[in-house]
């Protein structure tokens, strides 16, 4: 069965520091991986999206970015944080053909 | 970019009692997921519907798309405490292969024994 692995857990960052948050998948070959985020457990925020290893799409500017260095390896960056990239982040994957998305259990950052 | 409405946004009920959440769109979808969320934890897949009109059951759950594929409704009969949660729906945009996921802002959704 396939699994999907996120870390930290949480995280409390001073703004202007960077950051890096992992996710990984077991279990599946080529995934689409997804980066949200999600404010006050409402709606989710699609960050970005990726088809392959090294394909990068940005649904937002920002000062965050993305890589995917291996095939089910997905990591979110920032040089510097702001306040306002507090919240929940959420990673996803789904196979090429149903289209469901399957989530992590999420990092929250505090950003102080 | 295609907008999906939730409605109502917060509801409050007692155990036993029967409900209907609803997923409003101007656009059409070629599927719509249902998720459920507990704090802190990550949205977990309940259902996806595919066909105009279809209806699925999940024990107490029914879920139905609408006709036209512009909406859906989650109705949960005999509510539980454990049912206690943020539900939210997404629609399936295809495009070139991959799909990226509408979300919208979800019904939170309080069950007291």
């Amino acid at each position: 069965s396939q699994t999907i692995h996120q870390w930290p857990a949480t995280l409390v960052q001073p703004v202007g520091s960077p950051l890096s948050l992992e996710c990984t998948v077991e279990g599946t070959s080529n995934p689409n991986l997804y980066w949200y985020r999600q404010a006050a457990g409402r709606g989710l925020q699609l960050l970005f999206y990726s088809v392959g290893i090294g394909q990068i799409s940005s649904e937002v500017p920002q000062n965050l970015s993305a890589s995917r260095p291996q095939d089910r390896q997905f990591i979110l960056s920032s040089k510097k944080l702001l306040l306002s990239d507090s919240g929940f982040y959420l990673c996803a994957w789904s196979s090429q053909g149903p289209y469901e998305q399957y989530f992590g259990p999420g990092t929250r950052l505090t950003v102080t | 970019t295609q907008l999906l409405e939730q409605s109502p946004q917060f509801l409050s009920i007692q155990e036993g009692e029967n409900l209907t959440v609803y997923c409003n769109s101007s656009s059409v979808f070629s599927s719509l997921q249902w998720y459920r969320q507990e704090p802190g934890e990550g949205p977990v897949l309940l259902v996806t519907v595919v066909t105009g009109g279809e209806v699925k059951k999940l024990k107490r759950l029914t879920f139905q798309f609408g006709d036209a594929r512009k909406d859906s409704s989650l109705h949960i009969t005999a509510a539980q405490p454990g049912d206690t949660g943020l539900y939210l729906c997404a629609g399936d945009e295809l495009n070139s292969g991959y799909s990226t996921l509408t979300f919208g802002k979800g019904t939170m959704l309080l069950v007291s024994p």
